[in-house]
């Protein structure tokens, strides 16, 4: 079954057309991260919600944001996508409150392309 | 400034032959933890194994293991009788509890298993 859950796995976008990818988890856990990872490279961490704060990192571009709903759902929402936006973005989860926060627990990801 | 570093970009090893991944992480927190990722082409990430900064002895996991040497900094793969199916991207990560569970990546290692 699966546990973290990216949809859609593929999507198209057009330049400057607002996108939204999102990731559901089944776990119960308390730490989700949104990654973007290009071809042959590692994943950059965009921003991850400890609970509800949220923490965005410094060079993680204005355009894009993301939202926590309730504890399952996480969006990363691109406003304005440009050429340089189409990437893998994978969604995680940990889980420190209850200890099981030794792995990261992935989503299958989300192939974003940007016509 | 780059947290984790991988010095080897690629690495060409024989079959049943054991291989070191280098990795070494700058923290100046007490409290952390050090992960080993493996992605093929396939895209999925897939935990090899973790280790604890307060943990006394290294990890190990099957043919994998970790050379964690607190002093020096370093958090080496080691995977014991290289496979065909070894060949993949070898990322390492560390996770940081004091900035609400942070976790990044270096920027791999890609392993070629010769035949």
């Amino acid at each position: 079954d699966a546990m973290v859950i990216q949809n859609p796995r593929y999507q198209v976008t057009q330049f400057g057309k607002p996108v939204t990818l999102s990731c559901s988890q089944t776990l119960n856990h308390n730490v989700m991260y949104w990654y973007q990872q290009k071809s042959s490279q590692a994943p950059k961490l965009l921003f991850h919600y400890y609970d509800k704060d949220f923490n965005n990192e410094a060079d993680t571009p204005d355009n894009f944001q993301s939202r926590r709903p309730n504890t399952s759902f996480c969006f990363l929402d691109i406003r304005s996508p440009g050429l340089g936006d189409a990437a893998m973005y994978l969604c995680a989860t940990s889980s420190p409150r209850d200890g099981t926060n030794e792995k990261l627990f992935f989503g299958s990801g989300t192939q974003l392309s940007v016509l | 400034a780059q947290k984790i570093t991988q010095t080897q970009p690629g690495m060409f090893v024989q079959e049943k032959e054991a291989v070191t991944l280098d990795c070494t992480y700058d923290t100046s927190d007490q409290s952390y933890g050090l992960f080993w990722y493996k992605q093929p082409s396939s895209g999925e990430m897939i935990f090899l194994i973790y280790q604890g900064s307060y943990d006394e002895q290294n990890a190990t996991e099957g043919r994998y293991s970790l050379n964690f040497q607190k002093a020096r900094k370093s958090a080496n793969l080691v995977i014991s009788a290289s496979q065909l199916g070894d060949s993949a991207m070898y990322f390492c990560a560390m996770r940081e509890p004091d900035r609400d569970d942070k976790i990044i990546f270096g920027k791999g290692t890609r392993l070629h298993i010769l035949p």
